[in-house]
Order: structure tokens, then C-alpha cells, then sequence
């Protein structure tokens, strides 16, 4: 079954704008990741956070993660075409909960317009 | 440096038809992964592999087998496929299974089933 849900499941917006998606999620983790597709093309690694961590910055993107709602958020910022992809957000279960593996959500749609 | 490659990247099949597709890594990562990608369904873990001649199923391994005969290799094999597999396959790869690890990923396979 699906760990993570996003929010919204598409999102159009115009070149220089911010983009927010979000992340649900059902258990307890270890880390939460946030990947991007291209269309036709496979999932590439954004960023990750861990349960104890509450905010996270890579460029123009920002992660937060609230593990009392268990729900997470990707911004980005001063959004450009190239950014329009399917982001995705992944959770892995605590260590002492068995074989760690990726659990993945069922993507936000992003399309960025110039 | 490939990285992560899947062949083939597009096949169409009759129902009743077997099939295998390949994964190939060159990074020396232990684990393996196969996944399926459907509309609104996210990607679904199907079989993973935690090392050479081990395998294990996932979420949806129902149609598939998997071997593991070579550490570079993991191989996803369809023995009579059915409409029900007409999906994006998606192979991918983490060094271990430790918390702060990503996953890299092929660059899909279409599969339809007719």
C-alpha cells in the first residue's frame, strides 16, 4: 500500500513563481526523500530529511517535515520551466522495523509556464 | 559511468508472452529494486535483492520472478504476461540498507500488453 500521499496531484504555476507541494504520510520514519521525474524518464534524488530534522535547504529547494502530523513539504522557490516534472516524496521506515526499503507517494504534477 | 540501465526501454507483447528485462549497474551498490509505475498509483515495489543470489517480493510480486545471479544484474522476468502488466518498469539502486542512502534509478522500461 502507498506510505505517502501529495498534495496537490497537479499544480500549474508561471515561471519566477514558488511551488508547494506537499506530503502525507501513515507510519513512522527514518528519513522522508523528495525525488523528481522528467516525463519518460526515471526518478532522480532531490533531498532528504530525517526524523529529527525540521527544515532543509538545497538551492532553490526547501523541506520541511512535521512528524507530530506526519506530513512534509517541498517549496520551490523562483520556479523556472525546466523545474515542470512529477515530484514525488519517499519514506523509509525506522531501522528496527525490518528490511529498509522506499515507500513511495503517488506524485505532484508540476507545470511551469513561461 | 552508465549508472543504472534497463533494456529494453520499449516492448510490446501478446498476452501469453514471457519476456525478461535487464538491469544493469555499474556503482557496485548491493541492493536492487524492481518497481512498477502506474497512473495515480505511484511506483509499487515488485521484487527487491539485498545482494547476489538473494531475492525477495515486494508489494505486487504476483507474475514476476526475479534472479539475482550476478551483483551488477538483476533480472525481472514475466513468464505469461498479461494485460495487467501493461506498465512503466522502473529498476533502481542503493548501496545499502542504511538510512541516509538514496536510490538511483534506470531509465524505465514500457511494457504494453496486448
Amino acid at each position: 500500500s502507498q506510505q505517502g500521499e501529495e498534495d496537490p496531484q497537479a499544480l500549474s504555476i508561471q515561471e519566477g513563481e514558488n511551488a508547494t507541494m506537499n506530503c502525507s504520510y501513515k507510519t513512522s520514519i527514518n528519513n522522508l526523500q523528495w525525488y523528481r521525474q522528467n516525463s519518460g524518464r526515471g526518478l532522480v534524488h532531490l533531498i532528504l530529511i530525517r526524523s529529527n530534522e525540521r527544515e532543509k535547504h538545497s538551492g532553490r529547494l526547501r523541506v520541511t517535515l512535521d512528524t507530530s502530523k506526519k506530513s512534509s513539504s517541498l517549496l520551490i522557490t523562483a520556479s523556472r520551466a525546466a523545474d515542470t516534472a512529477s515530484y514525488f516524496c519517499a519514506t523509509l521506515p525506522p531501522m528496527n522495523t525490518g528490511f529498509q526499503k522506499l515507500v513511495f507517494g503517488t506524485g505532484t504534477r508540476l507545470l511551469v509556464s513561461p | 559511468n552508465a549508472g543504472v540501465t534497463q533494456t529494453p526501454k520499449f516492448r510490446v507483447l501478446k498476452t501469453g508472452q514471457s519476456m525478461t528485462l535487464l538491469c544493469a549497474q555499474d556503482m557496485n551498490h548491493e541492493y536492487m529494486y524492481w518497481y512498477r509505475q502506474d497512473p495515480g498509483m505511484g511506483l509499487r515495489l515488485i521484487h527487491y535483492s539485498v545482494g547476489e543470489g538473494t531475492t525477495a517480493k515486494g508489494e505486487v510480486p504476483d507474475g514476476y520472478n526475479v534472479s539475482r545471479l550476478k551483483k551488477q544484474n538483476f533480472l525481472l522476468g514475466l513468464e505469461s504476461a498479461a494485460p495487467s502488466q501493461t506498465s512503466v518498469y522502473f529498476c533502481a539502486t542503493t548501496s545499502g540498507s542504511r538510512p541516509n542512502t538514496e536510490a538511483f534509478f534506470g531509465q524505465g522500461t514500457r511494457l504494453t500488453v496486448v
